[in-house]
């Protein structure tokens, strides 16, 4: 079992819907959770940064924490074309600063 | 624009060759991390430097080296290059690991190695 799971998708929605992405995982240790955005054979771009359990928001983005269901999601609101990308979770805890990332959810929003 | 350079943008080159992809962190960042991103692989953590010495290691290959130099900026050498490396190689920077909030990684624009 890896130690984060993320549905691959795709998933195609149309514009205006709200999208839900999501991650489990396994490593209870872990303690910072972050999502990032990943356009075509660009560099991952870091949309938001959550550290131990609770709710972040951010413009059209909002970011969600359950540390006891081990479960993370983003939640993006009226959805544009431009937001289709590759969605990548990534978590991490420890000294080191490693982080794992999930294998991305490759989201379509549909003009 | 993340402030982590990366070159080169894309390296075409043969089976078994070496080559040198170079990244330089963003200012003020100590921690560069390598990562290598593949279609059947996703992105997988190589090798991490904090402040010029190894800090840990991911799944890199022994034929896969890295070095972080006084200013900062990292090497990433891949040697007896085979088909399979053929991949994004990403580099990324962080501040200060170990203090809450200061965690976040920085990605650069990535290096398209393709071997042939």
């Amino acid at each position: 079992q890896k130690e984060v799971e993320q549905d691959p998708g795709p998933l195609s929605v149309p514009e205006g819907a709200i999208v839900s992405l999501n991650c489990t995982y396994s490593n209870s240790a872990f303690q910072y959770f972050m999502w990032y955005r990943q356009y075509s054979r660009k560099g991952p771009e870091l949309l938001m940064y959550t550290y131990s359990s609770g709710n972040k928001e951010d413009g059209r983005f909002t970011a969600q924490v359950d540390k006891s269901s081990k479960y993370i999601s983003l939640f993006i609101r009226d959805s544009q074309p431009s937001d289709s990308a590759t969605y990548l979770c990534a978590m991490g805890g420890g000294a080191t600063n490693k982080l794992i990332f999930g294998t991305g959810t490759l989201l379509a929003v549909q003009p | 624009d993340s402030g982590v350079t990366q070159t080169p943008k894309h390296l075409i080159t043969a089976t078994g060759q070496r080559v040198t992809l170079r990244c330089s962190p963003r200012s003020g960042d100590l921690s560069v991390y390598w990562y290598q991103q593949s279609l059947d692989q996703g992105l997988q953590f190589l090798i991490q430097y904090y402040n010029g010495e190894e800090r840990a290691k991911g799944n890199i290959l022994e034929r896969f080296s890295a070095q972080q130099f006084p200013d900062l900026h990292s090497e990433l050498n891949l040697s007896s290059l085979e088909l399979g490396d053929s991949a994004l190689y990403f580099c990324a920077s962080s501040q200060l690991p170990g203090l809450a909030g200061v965690r976040e990684q920085f990605f650069g624009p990535g290096t398209r190695l393709t071997v042939l």
